[in-house]
């Protein structure tokens, strides 16, 4: 079983539509979450942590639920720009981050 | 952007041949962290150096290696490449070597062994 789970998608929705985004992680001692986002042939970028009471930043929400080892994140009215690759992320002790694969998202006109 | 860089962009080796990439982390940060992305793969942890010690390894071999620089800056040394090396190699930097610092990524050295 991978460390970190996530839907490979893609997922093509439409301008202005909302998209949730899913992700499991197997290591009950993880510490800290987040989503990175990756633009094609680009390096990741941190996009938002994750905290157990659910946070927001815009149109972006992400929610953590730690007894079920699950992390979510939710775009709202979404646009041509947020079209990448988004990574879920969890981090134990010492600062390894460990990524999933990746969910891929492409929002049409 | 990040502040960190690396180089060389591109590199095309042979199977068996070596290579060294090198990485300058942000200003003010002591700590880089290595990291191997294979296409359609998320990245994999390599190994991490804080204070030019290495302070955590991932699942690789031996022959993937590397350095901290009294500046902080890092370079990560593969010997004799195989062709499954090939991949993009991203360092991060971060102020601090602890769960839940951020890391900033590079924009990554393409390595492709033919």
């Amino acid at each position: 079983r991978k460390e970190v789970e996530q839907d490979p998608g893609p997922f093509n929705v439409p301008e202005g539509a909302t998209v949730a985004f899913n992700c499991t992680y197997s290591n009950s001692a993880s510490q800290s979450f987040f989503w990175y986002r990756q633009d094609c042939r680009k390096e990741p970028k941190l996009l938002m942590s994750v905290y157990s009471s659910g946070n927001e930043d815009g149109r972006f929400t992400a929610q953590l639920n730690r007894a079920s080892q699950y992390i979510s994140l939710l775009i709202r009215d979404s646009k041509l720009s947020d079209s990448a690759t988004y990574l879920c992320v969890v981090s134990g002790g010492g600062n390894k981050l460990t990524f999933g694969t990746g969910t891929q998202l492409k929002v049409e006109l | 952007e990040t502040g960190v860089t690396q180089s060389p962009t591109h590199l095309i080796k042979t199977r068996g041949q070596q290579v060294t990439l090198r990485c300058s982390s942000q200003s003010g940060h002591n700590t880089v962290s290595w990291y191997q992305q294979a296409l359609g793969q998320g990245p994999q942890f390599i190994f991490q150096y804080y204070r030019e010690e290495e302070n955590g390894r991932g699942n690789f071999p031996p022959r993937f290696s590397g350095l901290q620089f009294p500046n902080y800056s890092s370079e990560l040394n593969v010997n004799a490449l195989e062709l499954d090396d090939s991949a993009l190699y991203l360092c991060a930097s971060s102020s601090k070597s602890g769960a839940g610092e951020t890391q900033y990524f590079g924009p990554g050295t393409r390595l492709l062994v033919l």
